[in-house]
């Protein structure tokens, strides 16, 4: 099955800094990468997706990466702000058919330090 | 939208008993998915639905478990009996027909102990 690594597990950065996370998948046939943010108490929340024949996408200050051929994947938040501390979580999928099985990475702790 | 719907919101058991954790996926939605966080194993996925079918259950971890969805508007998650290694919180998430059955909508979550 489909394995996804995560790193780093916890990130403090300054804000107005950027921060990046990373992830690797294990199944070359996965083709569908969300990330996920996560404040206490709370549900994950989608923020970005891409799919495998996009190398890149941007939503306002985030963007994701992916690098089919190294099968890895990336969230970069710039000029980050303190609300953006929440846990983010990677994810890969080898959707189609009738199979929308997501499987997660362990999540990144991200705090952002007026 | 009310988003998807959970409760209880948090349940405290003693082991040995029968748990019940319910859900009510977003109106429209016919893919219902059930998950597992701890900090140990992170978010695991348990079973998932479609059109109220069970697809893949292959992430229950016993025989305890057992998911159901008799309508499109309602799902249970039964434990029983309960132990404390089940204390976790469980997620329920749903998503919308076409192309944004991709994308899934989580609820609250419901914090199990078991004690």
């Amino acid at each position: 099955g489909e394995n996804v690594e995560q790193h780093p597990s916890t990130l403090s950065v300054q804000e107005g800094d950027s921060a990046v996370i990373k992830c690797t998948y294990s199944d070359s046939a996965s083709n569908y990468f969300p990330w996920y943010k996560q404040e206490l108490g709370k549900g994950p929340q989608l923020i970005i997706d891409i799919r495998s024949n996009v190398g890149e996408k941007k939503d306002q200050r985030i963007a994701v990466t992916l690098n089919k051929t190294a099968k890895h994947f990336s969230l970069h938040i710039t000029e980050t702000q303190p609300e953006d501390s929440a846990v983010y979580f990677c994810a890969a999928s080898r959707s189609g058919g009738s199979n929308y099985k997501l499987t997660f990475g362990k999540g990144t702790l991200l705090t952002v330090n007026p | 939208d009310a988003g998807v719907i959970q409760s209880p919101r948090h349940e405290v058991t003693e082991m040995g008993q029968e748990v019940t954790l319910r859900c009510k996926p977003i109106s429209g939605h016919d893919y219902l998915f059930w998950y597992r966080q701890t900090m140990m194993r992170g978010l695991e996925l348990l079973i998932y639905f479609n059109n109220n079918v069970p697809i893949d259950d292959s992430g229950m971890p016993e025989d305890r478990f057992s998911a159901k969805m008799p309508n499109a508007s309602f799902s249970t998650l039964k434990i029983q009996p309960s132990e404390p290694r089940d204390s976790a919180v469980y997620f329920c998430a749903s998503s919308a027909p076409g192309l944004a059955r991709y994308e899934q909508y989580f609820g609250p979550g419901t914090r199990l102990t078991v004690t």
